[in-house]
């Protein structure tokens, strides 16, 4: 069955340090691969997406992921962290075509900003 | 941002009674989604639909029905709510399907007592 495991629930960092949350998939082949940020009470914002190319994609609010195909990880990454940045934050998976319509979700890691 | 809207925005009712959550778009995608979101589940798919009229149960779809007469809109109907389903509930559009990435709306927050 296809899953997407984010190990980490709640991560807490200062602002300006470095931030790296985790995303693991398990897919039958390389799947579409997508974050999402959601502030509170808000919806889903996409952050960034991989599909195919270099493993490393920029998205916005100076986020970046990189795939690794030998782990099944697509963790994200920002040099410095801002006071706004802490939201929920969702990695997801999809197929790459045919009938497969749906995307799977982890259950999202909550990012703390101090001070 | 994409033009999708959800109503009511909030919404309380009572145990027993039928609700029915819309879902409006404007950027004419084919497919549209249903999950509900709750602490320590994230995100759950409840139904989704891949054309007018054109529907498919999701992981969590029991107690829940949808309908697509329209590109445009996708209604989620609980015919006879529960505790069970208070939740925050979101619609989400996509042009490709699994393979594209999705875009929701604000969502509703559901009450049922």
């Amino acid at each position: 069955a296809q899953s997407v495991t984010q190990p980490d629930i709640h991560i807490t960092v200062s602002e300006g340090a470095s931030l790296e949350l985790r995303c693991n998939y398990s897919y039958g082949a390389t799947p579409y691969l997508f974050w999402y940020v959601q502030s509170p009470g808000q919806g889903l914002q996409l952050l960034l997406k991989y599909f195919s190319g270099d493993t490393l994609v920029q998205g916005i609010k100076g986020f970046e992921a990189e795939f690794k195909r030998s782990q099944s990880s697509f963790n994200l990454r920002k040099p410095s962290v801002h006071w706004s940045d802490a939201a929920e934050y969702f990695c997801a998976a999809g197929g790459s075509g045919g009938s497969n319509y749906k995307l799977t979700f982890g259950k999202g890691t909550l990012l703390t900003v101090n001070p | 941002d994409a033009g999708i809207t959800q109503s009511p925005r909030h919404k309380v009712t009572e145990t027993g009674t039928p609700v029915t959550l819309r879902c409006h778009q404007t950027e004419n995608h084919r497919y549209m989604y249903w999950y509900r979101q709750d602490p320590g589940h994230g995100l759950r798919l409840i139904h989704y639909s891949y054309g007018v009229k054109d529907t498919d149960k999701g992981e969590v779809s029991d107690g829940y029905s949808v309908s697509r007469s329209k590109t445009e809109d996708f209604l989620l109907t609980l015919e006879s709510a529960t505790s069970s389903q208070t939740s925050v509930y979101f619609c989400a559009i996509s042009e490709s399907g699994g393979g594209g990435e999705q875009y929701f709306g604000p969502g509703t927050r559901l009450t049922v007592t």
